[in-house]
């Protein structure tokens, strides 16, 4: 079974549209998190959950936004994409926070 | 410059020779994890180092944290081909406010040839 799982795996999409990517984990964890993997691999974090509540919200432009319906699910909504927003997306989820993160296999995001 | 910095970005090794990859914080270190990443892939935890003077292993990786030098190394021996790959560090900068936010390195691309 898939720890963490994301969903779609690649997207391809035009400028202007809103997308949605789907995060679950299944482990049980209180703490879910987006980040963001540029060109250059620089991994970076979005955003943080604790228990449904948002923790982090890092630099990020108002068109991306999270919500976490539950515990085990973090989507990450984007509107208005643009083609500085191509990168992949990775969900992680960790017990607590300062332990170890278990990350989804990635969405690779395409805007043209 | 970046708050983590990978040494070397990439590496191209002979099977069954040894490397070693290394990480710099600019901040101070409460946590230092080590992740490995295959193309397309999610990232895979290696190992977490919390301690000054700590070293783990697993297998034919070994990491180890120098708290002082804000420095951690990854060291694996005998490289094989399954070793091959993006190596990432991740580091606690922030301690028990951190929230588990980690900052990257912008990762160690290592092939081993056959």
């Amino acid at each position: 079974d898939t720890a963490v799982s994301q969903t779609p795996k690649y997207l391809v999409t035009q400028m202007g549209n809103d997308k949605s990517i789907k995060c679950e984990q299944n482990l049980g964890h209180d703490t879910m998190y987006w980040y963001k993997q540029d060109s250059k691999k620089f991994l970076k974090i979005m955003f943080s959950y604790n228990n449904k509540e948002l923790i982090i919200n890092e630099t990020v432009p108002n068109r991306f936004s999270p919500k976490s319906p539950d515990k085990a699910h973090l989507n990450l909504h984007i509107n208005s994409l643009e083609l500085g927003d191509s990168a992949v997306y990775f969900c992680a989820s960790s017990p607590q926070t300062g332990s170890e993160a278990f990350f989804g296999q990635g969405t690779r995001l395409t805007v043209v | 410059s970046q708050e983590l910095e990978q040494s070397p970005q990439s590496l191209i090794v002979q099977e069954g020779k040894n490397l070693t990859i290394n990480c710099t914080s600019s901040k101070t270190l409460y946590g230092l994890y080590w992740y490995k990443q295959k193309y397309g892939e999610g990232l895979i935890f290696l190992m977490m180092l919390q301690k000054g003077g700590e070293e783990k292993s697993h297998e034919k990786i070994t990491a180890k944290l120098d708290e002082k030098k804000q420095q951690s190394s990854l060291h694996i021996t005998a490289s094989q081909p399954s070793h091959a790959g993006i190596y990432l560090c991740g580091a606690d900068n922030a301690g028990g406010t951190s929230y588990g936010k980690l900052t990257f390195g912008q990762g160690t691309i290592l092939t081993v040839h056959p």
